[in-house]
This record gives structure tokens, C-alpha cells and sequence, in this order.
């Protein structure tokens, strides 16, 4: 498509269940981020997959957090058992791979997820 | 820790004016990158400046970049009502794609 498609753009969920954010990239973008932002902060990097490659997971908050990006393409962000601290906007974002600086990333608009 | 730290954490100035925010980062770099963030959902990359570079200009934006003191500013010349937003730096290691992020400058141009 022509930018990155995040889905739902909002979520409200009970904590305890869980939730899959879904993230469809940019055609051709090998690379692909997720990351987390609190209300009023930077962002905060989740996890990077890269073509092929294992993934990058060394953001990933606990081990209620997993991600998987299916054929090189669409990734889901899968946090199990949510809690109150989850509540944030989820951003994915995709790229060219990052080599000599050439250009940036495109993000998607983001999940708001809420805990209640 | 983040990286990068801008400054002010807020900006009020009237349309038309030049809105200058500045960015420190505390390792060394291969690229700083600025975004902007409107009403908190998607960001849009505005500029990426390399660490061999000093100065950028795209339109009404410029950046500058000094590594010796470790800082970028971006400055928006003549603002407008619609580049009101967050701004944000973000900074990645060489050979570290992970980008590390401020907590970003938030701007507000008043008409």
C-alpha cells in the first residue's frame, strides 16, 4: 500500500485478556519496527525484524509481549494477559534497510490501546 | 536512559514567527533524524542529517548539527498554524539501527 496500515486504530480491553495489534507495511519495505509511547514521551523500541533475520526482540518489555511478521510482510503484536501499564500507542513503522542513513522511517497512525 | 533530550519541552510562539527546538544526545552517532507528531499518533519524518554533515535545509526547515557538543537544532522559519505538533529527534548508534528518541518539544503556533 501507500504508507502503514495499523489495526485497530483504538482498543479498549479488560485487563487480564489479550490483544493482537496488526501492522501492514509499506510494499517493498524489508524492515520493520514497532515501538511503544507513552502518554507524553518518546518512543520506546519494542522489537525490528529484517528481511529473513531473527528478530531484534531485545525491547520487548516482559515475555507477555511477542511479535511475528508472516512472510516478510504483515507483523502482529501480540501482548497476552494485559495489564494497566500496557496502556499506550502503539507505533510500527517500516523502512528500507537502514544502510548509510538513507532515508527514514514511515510510521503507521498508531493503536491506542487502553486497559481498563 | 534517552538518548536524545529536546529542548524547550514546550513552545509558544505567534504565526509567523521562527520556531527554534533543540536536541542533545549523549553517545556518539551516524545519523540524527528529526519527526513531527500530530494530536499523538503518527509520526512523519521531516529530515536526517549524518554526522558528517553540519547543516541540512528542506523548504522552511533547517537543521543543524555540531558533534563535538553533541546537539542538533531544527529551526521553522515563518510558522504556520499547521506546524503546530510535537517534535521529536531521534538518534541511532553506528551501526545500530535501533533509533533512541527525546521526549520531544512540543510547539504550538498561535494565530
Amino acid at each position: 500500500g501507500a504508507g502503514v496500515s495499523q489495526s485497530p486504530s483504538n482498543k479498549v480491553t479488560e485487563k487480564g485478556k489479550d490483544v493482537e495489534l496488526r501492522c501492514d507495511p509499506i510494499s517493498g519495505h524489508t524492515a520493520l519496527y514497532w515501538y511503544r509511547q507513552s502518554l507524553g514521551q518518546g518512543l520506546e523500541f519494542l522489537i525490528y525484524f529484517q528481511g529473513n533475520s531473527a528478530p531484534d526482540k531485545s525491547g520487548l518489555p516482559s515475555d507477555r509481549f511477542s511479535a511475528e511478521r508472516t512472510g516478510g510482510s504483515v507483523s502482529t503484536l501480540t501482548i497476552q494477559r494485559t495489564q494497566q501499564e500496557d496502556s499506550a500507542v502503539y507505533l510500527c513503522a517500516s523502512s528500507l534497510p537502514f544502510i548509510g542513513g538513507v532515508g527514514g522511517y514511515t510510521f503507521g497512525s498508531g493503536t491506542r490501546l487502553t486497559v481498563v | 536512559s534517552q538518548q536524545g533530550e529536546e529542548d524547550p519541552q514546550a513552545l509558544s510562539i505567534q504565526e509567523g514567527e521562527n520556531a527554534t527546538m533543540n536536541c542533545s544526545y549523549k553517545t556518539s552517532i551516524n545519523n540524527l533524524q528529526w519527526y513531527r507528531q500530530n494530536s499523538g499518533r503518527g509520526l512523519v519524518h521531516l529530515i536526517l542529517i549524518r554526522s558528517n554533515e553540519r547543516e541540512k535545509h528542506s523548504g522552511r526547515l533547517r537543521v543543524t548539527l555540531d558533534t563535538s557538543k553533541k546537539s542538533s537544532s531544527l529551526l521553522i522559519t515563518a510558522s504556520r498554524a499547521a506546524d503546530t505538533a510535537s517534535y521529536f529527534c531521534a538518534t541511532d548508534r553506528d551501526s545500530n539501527y535501533q533509533l533512541i528518541w527525546g521526549a520531544g518539544t512540543k510547539l504550538i503556533i498561535k494565530p
